[in-house]
């Protein structure tokens, strides 16, 4: 069974940075194209982020394009997501995610269980 | 970016109920759609892929059906664990975008 375990969340002041990580399992990690998806308080899910499995190819949500960034090291199974600048509407829970299949342009299969990211003073 | 316009927000049924959720694409996107169902602090389950393929280990009771712009996922009889709110995400081009969500309750 896939397994996918975010960590780093907690309370970040705006403007600074935080880092999220996702330590993937239980399936070949290099193989497969990753995502950042998240939830704000009591609201609908938003695409933030997607890297290729190879991680040359990124694409972002433009509410966070030019502050956060996406890479991966395959050597340790684990995604992360660079927070900078963030804002409190970034507060949220972010879910790191898989694409369903190693075939390109899936849609997301697997998700992990989240962490809660609130940006506040 | 697409917009996925689903509809309706919110929804009560009954145990029993056929339930039909529609989302709507901005612009066409073939058959690439996928259906989430989502419980209240849970992460997102994929139910359907591909607008109609059923995910392995989901109930006959989900199907999946349109191509285009038009979408449809559909519970042919509501159990009570189906109580949850639904989201369909566009996996035509990127941005990825989600639809706002229904949420099915309990009539």
């Amino acid at each position: 069974q896939v397994q996918l375990v975010e960590s780093g969340g907690g309370v970040v002041q705006p403007g600074r940075s935080l880092r999220l990580s996702c330590v993937a399992s239980r399936f070949t990690f290099n193989n497969y194209a990753m995502h950042w998806v998240r939830q704000a308080p009591g609201k609908g899910l938003e695409w933030v982020a997607v890297i290729s499995d190879d991680g040359v190819n990124k694409h972002y949500a433009d509410s966070v394009k030019g502050r956060f960034t996406i890479s991966r090291d395959n050597s340790k199974n684990t995604l992360y997501l660079q927070m900078n600048s963030p804002r409190p509407e970034d507060t949220a829970v972010y879910y790191c995610a898989r694409d369903r299949s190693a075939t390109t342009g899936t849609t997301i299969g697997y998700w992990g269980q989240g962490t809660l990211v609130t940006v506040s003073s | 970016a697409i917009q996925m316009t689903q509809s309706p927000s919110s929804l009560s049924a009954s145990v029993g109920d056929r339930v039909t959720i529609t989302c709507r694409a901005s612009q066409g996107i073939r058959n690439d759609l996928g259906w989430y169902q989502q419980k209240p602090g849970k992460a997102p389950k994929l139910l359907i892929y591909a607008a109609s393929s059923l995910q392995t280990g989901v109930p006959s009771r989900f199907s999946g059906s349109g191509s285009g712009t038009d979408f449809t996922l559909t519970i042919s009889s509501l159990q009570t664990e189906d109580f949850a709110t639904y989201y369909c995400l566009q996996d035509y081009n990127y941005p990825r975008t989600f639809g706002q969500g229904t949420k099915v309750e309990i009539k």
